[in-house]
């Protein structure tokens, strides 16, 4: 069972250059999350999707966009990447919202 | 504004020695409190869910205990493997859609052989 599937595991990026992170889970599971991971702060959401066909913002949904593809796929796209989005990116999945998080293994995206 | 605090950042331990870990809250009408693993370079792996206060949970050599302030992870007898950094996360209660979760920075573990 691979769970929650992140592509591509490092990216390096120039200022201004756009890309789109990829998520699958195949748990069936309906809410699935976009979160970036730095040091010292906790983890913070960016977008959540509830349920296949919505997708709603989280605390930090600047300079983001989301697309929840089915209801196994949801990715994340950066337009114009700035330094400041420099992170560690993780997407989860849960059966809805307010269950347990089950996370992949996480995008190091590198902003230069 | 809702708050999750962990403490300590870091704990050594020496294999065998018990310690717990601390995870407090300052948030109104929490629905839940979680408890995480995470591996260097890996996801965090849920652990645990809390819903009142003196609910308890176990898993091997790990016990969560909830109160209305705090919670903590107690860790018996820790291994080498035990060694991660532990996040712990509260969720509000709220009436339909997203129910927010806000993630404490981590307790980075480490038990030595």
């Amino acid at each position: 069972n691979a769970g929650v599937t992140q592509t591509p595991k490092f990216q390096v990026l120039k200022t201004g250059q756009s890309m789109t992170l990829q998520c699958a889970q195949d748990m069936n599971h309906n809410s699935m999350y976009w979160y970036r991971q730095d040091p010292g702060m906790g983890l913070r959401l960016i977008y959540y999707s509830a349920s296949e066909g919505t997708t709603d913002k989280g605390e930090v949904p600047n300079g983001y966009n989301v697309s929840r593809l089915n209801k196994r796929e949801f990715s994340l796209r950066l337009e114009s990447a700035a330094p400041s989005q420099t992170s560690v990116y993780f997407c989860a999945s849960s059966e809805a919202t307010g269950g347990a998080l089950h996370f992949g293994n996480g995008t190091r995206l590198t902003v230069t | 504004e809702d708050q999750v605090t962990q403490s300590p950042e870091a704990l050594r331990l020496q294999e065998g020695e018990s310690s717990s870990l601390n995870c407090s809250y300052t948030v109104s009408g929490l629905r839940g409190l979680f408890w995480y693993r995470q591996d260097p370079g890996k996801g965090p792996e849920f652990l645990f869910t809390l819903y009142s206060a003196g609910e308890e949970k176990e898993k091997e050599r790990l016990k969560a205990t909830l109160t209305k302030k705090e919670s903590f992870l107690h860790i018996t007898a820790p291994k080498p493997e035990d060694s991660a950094t532990y996040l712990c996360a509260v969720q509000l209660g709220t009436s339909g859609g997203y129910q927010k979760v806000t993630f404490g920075t981590g307790t980075k573990l480490q038990v030595i052989p």
